[in-house]
């Protein structure tokens, strides 16, 4: 089973350059999520999904996009990159329908943007 | 409380220690409390997900109880093993978007043999 599949594992961004990160899931999951993970700050909700079309902001969303089209597929875009954009990205998906079952996690992208 | 909030932010014990950590969440439209383990260079796994007040949830020397009245959790780990050392993470879905999954800042478990 693919699970959570991210992509890139890891990146080197210059200062103004754009990219996406990628994100799918196999297990037709309602919700979706983007985390960042700082040192010593745990885990940041960037922007989270919690189905097809619907998108909504979470704590730190200034500087970042997504789009879900699909059930499948989550991307976050970085349009500007900064330097405090250099962090672990990871993403999230868990399936709820009348109660909550645990997240499940990608293997995290790692961005440095120099 | 405002935000999801865990301590201590790190603990060493030895070998055979038993020990616990807290997590403090935001009572109102509380939905669902999440622990999950974390090592390092991995990703986050469940441990438990729990929703009703009252709650004690066990596997293995791990065991989790919840409070949604007074707005707490606690992990326990009975005989910890150096294998336990990881961060322990736990997150609120609910508040005012029951959609959303906020982390606290985890508990640094290090377990010397």
């Amino acid at each position: 089973n693919a699970g959570v599949t991210q992509t890139p594992k890891f990146r080197i961004l210059k200062i103004g350059q754009s990219m996406t990160l990628q994100c799918t899931q196999d297990m037709n999951h309602n919700y979706m999520y983007w985390y960042r993970q700082d040192p010593g700050m745990g885990l940041k909700l960037i922007y989270y999904s919690v189905g097809a079309g619907i998108t909504d902001k979470g704590e730190v969303p200034n500087g970042y996009n997504v789009s879900r089209s699909t059930t499948e597929d989550f991307p976050l875009r970085l349009e500007l990159a900064a330097p405090s954009q250099t962090s672990v990205y990871f993403c999230a998906s868990s399936y709820h329908r009348g109660r909550y079952t645990e997240a499940f996690f990608g293997q995290g992208t790692r961005l440095t943007v120099v | 409380i405002l935000n999801v909030e865990q301590s201590p932010q790190s603990l060493h014990v030895q070998e055979g220690d038993s020990t616990n950590f807290t997590c403090s969440f935001p009572s109102s439209n509380f939905y669902a409390l999440h622990w999950y383990r974390w090592e390092t260079a991995k990703s986050p796994e469940a441990l438990f997900v729990m929703t009703l007040n009252g709650d004690e949830k066990k596997k293995g020397r791990i065991s989790a109880t919840l409070n949604t009245k007074e707005g707490y959790s606690y992990l326990y780990i009975k005989g910890s093993q150096p294998e336990d050392s990881a961060t322990y993470l736990c997150a609120e879905a609910g508040g005012t978007s029951y959609g959303k999954l906020t982390f606290g800042q985890g508990t640094i478990l290090t377990v010397h043999p």
